[in-house]
């Protein structure tokens, strides 16, 4: 069973940028594809981009293209999402899963485990 | 990008009860669709992918079905564990999530 622990929360300004760190132990890190999730307060999920970290090829959505990149370890066995040029709006609770396996091209795949997330409060 | 819909938005049950949650999708995502469950201050978990199979240790009194854009997902005896915040996410383009629906106490 996968453990997957995430940095601690952190406040920034706008127009800053935020790292925020995942790592799993207990399984094997190579054998899937890791994703990460956003929540904004009283809001639901909302899917930001994954990775597959034994090729090192990231895929975003759409709206966070250009202002996330996401980046592995395998080393270290832990994945990172760095979020630039933040905005009010980007204050959520940001969650690091990990896929049920490596997803074909273009498709994904549901996320089994979740780290416990981490707040990421943008505030003058 | 595959619109999901969630419906209701809120569904106020009592303890024992039947519950059949609903999603739609935008367009066919054939059975790639997970769903799962949320609790207040708690990381999401799965309880159900490829439409209807169960994920580790998920009780019985949950089951998916569906095909194409519709979906549900059935709890067949609520227990007091189970309200919560449910949402559905297709995986066939990439991934989105539906809106939630919250199961709350009658």
């Amino acid at each position: 069973q996968v453990q997957l622990v995430q940095s601690g929360a952190e406040v920034k300004k706008p127009g800053s940028s935020v790292k925020v760190s995942c790592k799993a132990s207990g399984d094997t890190f190579i054998n899937y594809a890791m994703t990460w999730v956003r929540q904004a307060p009283g809001q639901g999920l909302e899917w930001m981009g994954g990775i597959i970290p034994i090729f090192g090829s990231a895929n975003y959505a759409q709206k966070f293209q250009g202002r996330v990149t996401i980046t592995a370890d395998v080393s270290a066995s832990t994945v990172y999402m760095e979020f630039r040029s933040l905005i009010s709006e980007d204050t959520a609770v940001y969650y690091c899963a990990r896929d049920h396996g490596i997803p074909a091209t273009g498709m994904g795949l549901p996320f089994d485990s979740w780290g416990q997330g981490t707040l990421v409060t943008v505030s003058s | 990008e595959i619109v999901m819909s969630q419906s209701p938005a809120t569904l106020s049950v009592s303890p024992g009860e039947r519950v059949t949650l609903s999603c739609r999708a935008s367009q066919s995502v054939s059975s790639n669709l997970a769903w799962y469950q949320q609790k207040p201050g708690q990381a999401p978990r799965l309880l159900i992918y490829g439409a209807s199979t169960r994920a580790t240790g998920i009780p019985a009194r949950f089951s998916g079905s569906g095909s194409g854009t519709e979906f549900s997902l059935t709890i067949s005896s609520l227990q007091s564990e189970d309200f919560a915040v449910y949402y559905c996410q297709q995986y066939n383009t990439w991934s989105t999530f539906g809106q939630g629906t919250k199961v709350e106490i009658k």
